[in-house]
C-alpha cells in the first residue's frame, strides 16, 4: 500500500541539539510540506518542496532547514536556533501544488527534555 | 491580510445534523478543502470545493460561495466517531496555503 512515513514517533531533544525528523513517502507525489501543529491550533507551513532539489519557505521557517534530494524524501531538520521546538511535525505531500488534497503521515511529537 | 474563521468548539447528538462554517478573507481563492482530525492524529482529506455549490459525500456534504468568502461542512446521522477536529483549508490564487485553526466537534450521546 502506498503511503507516507514519518518516523520516529516521539522525539525528545536537549538544549543546542540538532535533530532531524524523517519523512518518506511511496505516492510518486511531487510535492511535499512540513507542519507544525501546537496544541488547540491549527497548522502552520514550515517549508514545502514543489520537486526534487527545491524548496521554499513556509510561514515559520526560521529555526528549520529542509532538504529534496530525492522525491521519495523530504526530511526535516529542528536546529537549536529553533527555541520552541515542543510540538507535534506533521509531513504531507500532494500530487503536485495544483489543488490537490494532501496526504498525510502519522506525526512526530518533539519534546526539549 | 488573509485569514480564515471557524468557530472554536461546537457540541451535537448523535443522529442529529450538525454545520461547521468557515469564513476567508484571502487575495484570490484556489479551492478549499475541509480535513478531519482525530485528536493526536494526522488529518484526512474530506472534500474539496473550487465551483460554488454543493458537493455531496455519503454523510459528509461540503458548500462554497466565492462571493460571500464562505464555506460550510454538514455532518449527517452523526455518529460518536465524528468526534474530531475538522479544518477548514484553502489555496489563494498564489497557491499560498492557508489553514484554519479548527473547529473541536464534540458528540453526545
Amino acid at each position: 500500500d502506498g503511503g507516507i512515513t514519518q518516523s520516529p514517533k516521539y522525539l525528545f531533544r536537549k538544549e543546542g541539539q540538532n535533530v532531524t525528523l524523517s519523512c518518506e513517502q511511496n505516492l510518486n507525489h511531487d510535492a511535499m510540506y512540513w507542519y507544525r501543529q501546537d496544541p488547540g491550533q491549527g497548522l502552520r507551513l514550515i517549508y514545502y518542496s514543489q520537486i526534487v532539489n527545491d524548496f521554499q519557505k513556509g510561514d515559520i521557517a526560521e529555526g528549520y532547514s529542509v532538504s529534496r534530494e530525492k522525491k521519495e524524501s523530504f526530511p526535516l531538520t529542528v536546529t537549536s536556533a529553533q527555541k520552541n521546538p515542543t510540538a507535534f511535525y506533521l509531513c504531507a505531500s500532494s500530487i503536485d501544488r495544483d489543488n490537490q488534497p494532501q496526504h498525510f503521515g502519522d506525526g512526530t511529537r518533539l519534546s526539549i527534555l | 491580510g488573509q485569514n480564515i474563521d471557524q468557530p472554536t468548539e461546537m457540541t451535537a447528538t448523535e443522529g442529529a445534523i450538525v454545520q461547521i462554517n468557515c469564513t476567508y478573507q484571502t487575495s484570490g481563492f484556489n479551492g478549499l478543502f475541509w480535513y478531519q482530525q482525530h485528536a493526536g492524529e494526522a488529518p484526512t482529506f474530506l472534500s474539496y470545493n473550487v465551483l460554488d455549490g454543493l458537493e455531496e459525500k455519503g454523510r459528509f456534504s461540503s458548500f462554497l460561495s466565492r462571493s460571500k468568502g464562505y464555506s460550510y461542512l454538514l455532518l449527517k446521522e452523526l455518529q460518536m466517531k465524528d468526534s474530531a477536529s475538522y479544518l477548514c483549508h484553502l489555496m489563494d490564487s498564489n497557491y499560498q496555503l492557508i489553514w484554519g485553526a479548527g473547529t473541536k466537534l464534540i458528540i453526545k450521546p
